[in-house]
């Protein structure tokens, strides 16, 4: 069955830029999404279509898309942003939908 | 507004089947290009997308979960129902619904979810 891969973690300092990324073979024709996912919160679309920011998110969240990996880019670090984030997307024929293991960003 | 809030047993026992209810407002979907998606999250591990239906009835289902799955919508009710047939232990987990809005938006509005333990 299709996989996205994400780091187990990240690590980085206030006012830094942290970097997620997620791999998967389809994702050259799959549109890819970033969910954060606070303790005990339901999950918050923070991307969309590898690269738009929906209404209401801060401009620090940014995403791109490389051949087979999608990257969110959040710069500036904030300690609010110390949180679990998952990519999704789609196989090669669109209908079977994905989440990748999540990445637990982790604000020193 | 879009809210969506699901409902359903916070305990079942092994074998039985799972039934829960996602009620929302906001939207509708019997309108061209909206969908609806549920996903669980076992305790301490990733979201799981389980199904999705769209306003055309036309229902999508994980690989690995299909045979134990069903989606329906209500649209006068403004509910989606997933069914889960045969339930384990490992099926423990908090369950989302969530929106997808009209074109590939994605999951923009989820509900608070529901925690669903499995237990004799």
């Amino acid at each position: 069955s299709y996989e996205l891969t994400q780091p187990p973690s990240v690590s980085v300092s206030p006012g830094q830029t942290a970097r997620i990324t997620c791999s998967g073979d389809a994702l050259p024709k799959q549109y890819a999404y970033w969910y954060q996912q606070k303790p005990g919160q339901a999950p918050v679309l923070v991307i969309y279509k590898d690269s738009e920011r929906p209404s209401g998110i801060p401009e620090r969240f940014s995403g791109s898309s490389s051949g087979t990996t999608v990257t969110l880019t959040i710069s500036g670090v904030q300690a609010e942003d110390e949180a679990d984030y998952y990519c999704q997307s789609a196989d090669s024929s669109g209908t079977n939908w994905v989440f990748g293991g999540g990445t637990k960003l982790t604000v020193l | 507004q879009v809210t969506l809030k699901e409902s359903g047993p916070a305990l079942v026992k092994p074998t039985q089947t799972l039934t829960l209810t996602c009620t929302f407002s906001g939207f509708s979907l019997s309108t061209s290009g909206m969908r609806a998606s549920w996903i669980r999250q076992p305790p301490g591990k990733a979201l799981e997308w389980l199904a999705r239906i769209d306003w055309d009835d036309d229902k999508f289902y994980s690989t690995s979960l299909k045979t134990r799955l069903t989606i329906s919508k209500d649209t006068s009710k403004n509910q989606v129902v997933l069914t889960m047939t045969n339930m384990d232990p490992v099926d423990t987990a908090t369950y989302y619904c969530a929106r997808i809005g009209d074109g590939d938006y994605g999951m923009d509005v989820w509900g608070q979810g529901t925690t669903v333990t499995v237990s004799s």
